[in-house]
Formats: C-alpha cells, structure tokens, sequence
C-alpha cells in the first residue's frame, strides 16, 4: 500500500526563525513528489515539484529536498513570517497516475 | 485567467440524500481530479477524469461518481449521503495528466455537511 508519512504533526515556532518539515513515503513506482501549502478551509497551493533526479529545489524562502534511495523529502521554511502559518501537506505521485497525501504537518508562526 | 472553479462552496445535506458538486479546470486543462478532506486530515483521492473518462480511482464506494464533459468540467456525485461523507471536495486540474512538471491547480474546495 502506498503510503506518505509526515512529521512532526504539528509545530510552532517564532518568526524569523527557520523549520524543517519531514516526509517519508513508500510509494512505487515514483513519479515525483510535490509540496503544497494550505491556509485553513481553502485549496492547497503548489510550492515545489520535484522529480527523481532531483535533490534540491527552492521557492522563495522554500526549499524542499529528495532523495529517491531513502524515500525522504524534506522542506525548509527560512526565516518565517506570520503568513507562513499553515498546513503544509506532501503529495507523491506514481506512474500509474496516482496520488497519495501526507496527512500534512501544521506550522504554526508566533509572533 | 480563472483558475479551477467549484460550487458550491458550502451546502448542508441529510443522511441519505444525493447530492452534485460541479468543478470548472483552469483554462487549458485536460485532466481533473477529485480529492476528499476531512477536518484535520490529508486529502483522499476520489477518481480522476481524463478527456471524459475515468482513467483512476482511490478507494471510494460507488455511492461516489462523477462525470466530464467535452469542455473538461467535471461533476462529482454522491448518493446516500452519510454523516462521514461530511468534508471538503477539492477538484484539481492539470494538464495531460500528472506527468512530471505538470503543476496541478486546485480549487477552493466545496463544504459538504451532512446531518
């Protein structure tokens, strides 16, 4: 069964400060693996695509890693801001056309 | 340029009732997908349709269907109608799929309750 495991469930931090999410997955065959920010009661929105040859790739003050022997992505927020705040949920897709979501971790940004 | 569009944004249905959800893709998108999210939760996927047919399906009872029409808008259908269907519908558009690169575009997301 493919399944996409996020950690921590939920964290808070101070603004300005930086924070790393996690996301393991066991899905086969790999296609690419995206990470999607979502304010609370709305759609989620792309921040990163990644494919299998792929380690690194930024946006804005996103960065998110791959690396396809381990199944782990990561996705570091730097020096975060208030907007941050969010669900940040990690999506992998197979071949076979086939999405399967992380449960997502919560950030919470405090002042 | 509209991005994916859905109506309605909330509705409050009874148990055993049937209810449509109807999903408009970003201008130029082929492909639509529907996804399931309960309160605190990952999003579940539903089906996905592709030039009017159902290419996928997540592990949904046939009380959920769903339909695409020759413009690529979509409908998502639920019969019966349970207290855990109670979520938020998000519709996803993409174009040709889900091949690498292909950003995928979702919508704001309709509030089903059922009561």
């Amino acid at each position: 069964k493919n399944q996409v495991e996020q950690s921590p469930q939920s964290l808070i931090i101070l603004e300005g400060k930086n924070c790393t999410l996690q996301c393991n997955y066991t899905v086969s065959p790999f296609s690419n693996l995206r990470w999607y920010k979502q304010d609370t009661g709305r759609g989620p929105v792309s921040l990163t695509i990644m494919t299998f040859s792929e380690n690194t790739k930024s946006n804005g003050r996103y960065t998110a890693t791959l690396d396809a022997d381990t199944k782990q992505s990561s996705l570091h927020i730097t020096a975060s801001q208030l907007s941050d705040s969010a669900s940040y949920i990690c999506v992998v897709i197979s071949n076979d056309y086939k999405l399967s979501f992380g449960a997502g971790t919560t950030v919470t940004v405090r002042a | 340029d509209a991005g994916v569009t859905q109506s309605p944004t909330h509705l409050i249905k009874t148990r055993g009732q049937q209810v449509t959800l109807r999903c408009s893709p970003k201008s130029g998108h082929d492909t639509v997908s529907w996804y399931q999210q309960a309160l605190g939760q990952g999003p579940q996927f539903i089906f996905q349709y592709y030039e009017e047919e159902e290419r996928q399906r997540g592990n949904f009872p046939d009380r959920f269907s769903g339909h695409q029409f020759p413009n690529y808008s979509s409908e998502l259908n639920v019969n019966a109608l349970l207290l855990g269907d109670s979520a938020l519908y998000l519709c996803a558009s993409s174009l040709d799929g889900l091949s690498s690169g292909n950003t995928i575009y979702f919508g704001e997301g309709s509030w089903l309750t059922v009561v």
